[in-house]
């Protein structure tokens, strides 16, 4: 079992539909959450992070984590083009470095 | 501070030669870590530096790797006798020390031939 996974996708989604994308880890131990988004041939970029069971609101992203199920999920509302890119979900288990997983290709369609 | 700079931007290079790259971090942050990135996957982690200390490598990192972070500002990470199997996008991405996010580079891109 890898530490953290997610669909690879693609996921795709109509404009302005919600776009929900998911990641399991298998680290109990594992403290606080990332998403990252990256566009083809960029470089990650931080979206938000989470450290505890609930949801976290940022604008049109809302992250969302369930320690007792180990899953995190990312919502993003009123999906745009531009949002079309590969989401990167990542782990920090010891306040250290960063396990990230695979991605999930999203393409929002005009 | 415009951020988490990398050089070069491109790599390429014929197998068995050595390469080295470059990460200047932001520089009010005192840890710095190298990814490698490969197509459709996540970036796997390879090491990190907190300050000038290099605290752990993977061990993905085989003997050819080696990354320096002489007076805890820039870093570079050198690649011996360099194999195809190299080629990847090597990422660089620096934070506080704490439980925060990255800010990485834009990546030197290489290619073994």
């Amino acid at each position: 079992q890898k530490e953290v996974e997610q669909n690879s996708g693609p996921l795709s989604v109509p404009e302005g539909a919600i776009a929900s994308l998911n990641c399991t880890y298998s680290d109990r131990g594992s403290q606080s959450f990332f998403w990252y988004r990256q566009y083809s041939g960029k470089s990650p970029e931080l979206i938000m992070f989470i450290y505890s069971n609930g949801d976290k609101e940022d604008g049109r992203f809302t992250a969302q984590l369930n320690k007792a199920s180990q899953y995190v999920s990312l919502l993003i509302r009123d999906s745009q083009p531009s949002d079309s890119a590969t989401y990167l979900c990542a782990v920090n288990r010891d306040g250290q470095n960063f396990v990230f997983g695979p991605g999930t290709r999203l393409s929002v369609l005009p | 501070d415009t951020g988490v700079s990398q050089n070069p931007r491109h790599k390429i290079t014929k197998r068995g030669q050595n390469v080295t790259f470059r990460c200047d971090p932001i520089s009010e942050h005192n840890r710095l870590y190298w990814y490698r990135q490969t197509l459709g996957q996540g970036p796997e982690f390879l090491t990190y530096f907190q300050n000038e200390a290099q605290l752990e490598k993977s061990r993905l990192l085989s003997d050819r790797f080696s990354a320096e972070r002489p007076k805890g500002s820039f870093s570079t990470l050198e690649i011996q006798r360099t194999e195809q199997g190299d080629s990847a996008m090597y990422l660089c991405a620096s934070t506080k020390q704490g439980n925060y996010g990255y800010t990485f580079g834009s990546g030197t891109r290489l290619t073994v031939v």
